[in-house]
């Protein structure tokens, strides 16, 4: 069965630096996802793309927030000047060619700010 | 605002009990309703969605629209069930999931 897939698993950045996290959605899917989940937290919707877009999006997603795909086959999530407070689990997920399908979810990147 | 709630951050049943998995959403709209579950060490699968009206592992979950509840059931708890299981509303035509806090079910022998 297919899946998502997101590189690194785990990622250890200093306070400032910029990171970005990779995913690979599903091939056939149509609209992308980010989500958080901080530690103890719920998970949380960041951003959806589609048509090399973004559709919509949450006020966690500031100006420090970035969404590209690149090619055709990843979608990256770029944090530009990383805060203690990015710490979180980050999941992609994707879903097919209309709306409300069901959003397909990766194993997530725990990203650490140190 | 869409909110969801689940009531009961842990939740331990033995073996052979029945489960229930309290949900609650607050919508003004027409929302669609979802249970996804979370295996130890595993990725968020989807487990139902409210429109499909089918059970999964043994799972059902019914909308509630009266009670603003989708609350998941099994009747007979099994171990490996134990997990991490997220209810979550997506607002016709828009295009995020609005999850609640999520309920550890442990299902002791």
């Amino acid at each position: 069965e297919p899946e998502v897939t997101q590189t690194p698993s785990h990622q250890v950045t200093q306070m400032g630096q910029e990171v970005i996290l990779r995913c690979v959605p599903i091939s056939n899917h149509l609209y992308f996802y980010w989500y958080r989940q901080i530690l103890g937290q719920k998970v949380e919707f960041l951003v959806s793309f589609y048509n090399n877009e973004i559709s919509e999006k949450s006020e966690i997603f500031d100006d420090q927030f970035s969404v590209e795909r690149p090619d055709g086959s990843n979608f990256t999530l770029k944090i530009r000047s990383t805060k203690l407070e990015d710490s979180a689990m980050y999941f992609c997920a994707s879903s097919g060619g209309r709306v409300n399908q069901p959003q397909h979810f990766g194993d997530g990147t725990r990203l650490s700010i140190l | 605002a869409q909110r969801v709630t689940q009531p009961e951050k842990l939740l331990s049943v033995f073996k052979g009990a029945p489960v229930e998995l309290k949900c609650n959403y607050s919508y003004s709209g027409s929302p669609e309703l979802f249970w996804y579950v979370q295996y130890s060490r595993q990725r968020l699968q989807l487990l139902l969605r409210h429109i499909s009206r089918e059970s999964i592992k043994g799972f059902t979950a019914d909308l509630n629209k009266g009670e603003t509840s989708f609350h998941l059931k099994k009747p007979f708890a099994q171990e490996e069930d134990s997990a991490m299981y997220y209810c979550a509303l997506n607002s016709r035509g828009a295009q995020k999931l609005v999850f609640g806090q999520g309920t550890r079910l442990t299902i002791n022998p």
